[in-house]
Order: structure tokens, then sequence, then C-alpha cells
């Protein structure tokens, strides 16, 4: 079944540490994109990418990186600037046009220890 | 650059009572029009969607939403709810040109009462 993946499904931080959230998707969609999820906030959007090799800072990108280097993929690094990591963060993907829904991978909930 | 107002955060409603989400929305320029649900732990799934045409649009499990461009609303319905409803919504909007992101509310979590 074609579908979009997240792993893990749930991820622990250390201070000062890098991590790296993995999305995945074999519906041959060409836009991606990252949000992350607090409680009463909604969903934020981090990074985007509508091609490989190219990618968009969204609302909330400080403290954050990503990469595009195969349609399949778009990982998100939460690195050590991110000094607030603790979220519910959701990958989605879309076809290109933007009457097309979104479909949502289950989410990666990071946690600082 | 375009916005949504969910104007109840929380929702409670008894089983078999209707229901009536509230979503305005602001955008200098013409939008479409989502709603998704998400249940606990998970990813958001899409409900309905307004493109043009008919102003009423009727979606997955029950759900319907009227749109109105005089009021910039996009409010969600049901007539009758069930327990299996229980879950957060969020509204989102996109304007119809381009290729830009969907911009979601801050969501309503509604709770079926038995």
């Amino acid at each position: 079944d074609g579908g979009i993946t997240q792993s893990p499904k749930y991820l622990f931080r250390k201070e000062g540490q890098n991590v790296t959230l993995s999305c995945e998707q074999n519906l041959n969609h060409d836009a991606m994109y990252w949000y992350r999820q607090d409680p009463g906030q909604g969903l934020r959007l981090i990074y985007y990418s509508q091609i490989v090799n190219d990618f968009q800072k969204g609302d909330i990108a400080e403290g954050y990186s990503v990469s595009r280097e195969k349609k399949e993929s778009f990982p998100l690094t939460v690195t050590s600037a991110q000094k607030n990591p603790t979220a519910f963060y959701l990958c989605a993907s879309r076809k290109g046009q933007g009457t097309e829904k979104l479909f949502f991978g289950s989410g990666t909930q990071l946690s600082v220890l | 650059a375009q916005s949504v107002t969910q104007l109840d955060s929380q929702v409670p409603v008894f089983e078999e009572a209707p229901v009536e989400l509230r979503c305005n929305y602001s955008s200098s320029v013409s939008v479409y029009l989502f709603w998704y649900v998400q249940y606990p732990n998970q990813g958001l799934q899409l409900l309905l969607k307004y493109l043009s045409g008919s102003t009423l649009v009727k979606g997955i499990n029950g759900f319907e939403a009227e749109f109105n461009k005089s009021q910039t609303s996009f409010h969600l319905r049901k007539p009758s709810v069930h327990i299996s409803d229980t879950a957060e919504y969020f509204c989102a909007v996109i304007r119809n040109s381009g290729n830009t992101p969907l911009v979601f509310g801050k969501g309503t979590r509604l709770s079926v009462i038995a």
C-alpha cells in the first residue's frame, strides 16, 4: 500500500544533541512538509519542499534543518539550537497542486531528557 | 497571507446531538478550504474540502460544511454525533493560485459524551 512513514514513533533528545526524524513516502508526491504540533497551537509549518534538492523555510524554521536528496525522503534534523523541541512532529506530502489533499504520517513525539 | 481562526478550542456534546465547529478565515485572494480530523496519536485525515461550485460540501463520516464568502466562514456540521467522532478537528486554507502550503487553524477538540 502507498503511504507516508515516519520513524521513530517516540524519540528522546539529550541537551545539546542533534536528532533526526525520518519521513519516507512511496506516493510519488512532489511536495513534502514538516509541521510541529503543540497542544492548543495547531500545526505550524517548519519547512517544506516542492521538488528534489530544493526546500523553503516555513513559519518556525529556526533550530531545524532539512534535506531533500531523494523524492521519497525528507528528513528533519532538530538541532541543539532549538531550545524547546518537545512536540509532536508531523510529516505530510501532496501532489503538486494546492487542490490535492495532504497525506500525513502518524507522527513522531519528541521529548527532551 | 492567509489565516484561520477556529472559534472554539473545545466543544463537548452529547451522543446523537448535532454539532457545529466554527471556522473563519482571512485572505485577500480566493482560497480553497479544508477540514481535517486527527484521532489521538495519529496524523490528520481529510474530512472534506471546498474548491468551487456548490457552497455545501459533504464529506466522510456524515460531516458537511458550508462555505460562506460574505462571512468568510467554513463551519463544519454533523446532525448526530457518535462516540467515535471524538477527535481534534482542524480547519485549513490555501490560496487558489500557486503552490503554497496549507495554513491550519489551532484546532477544536470535540468530545462526545455518552
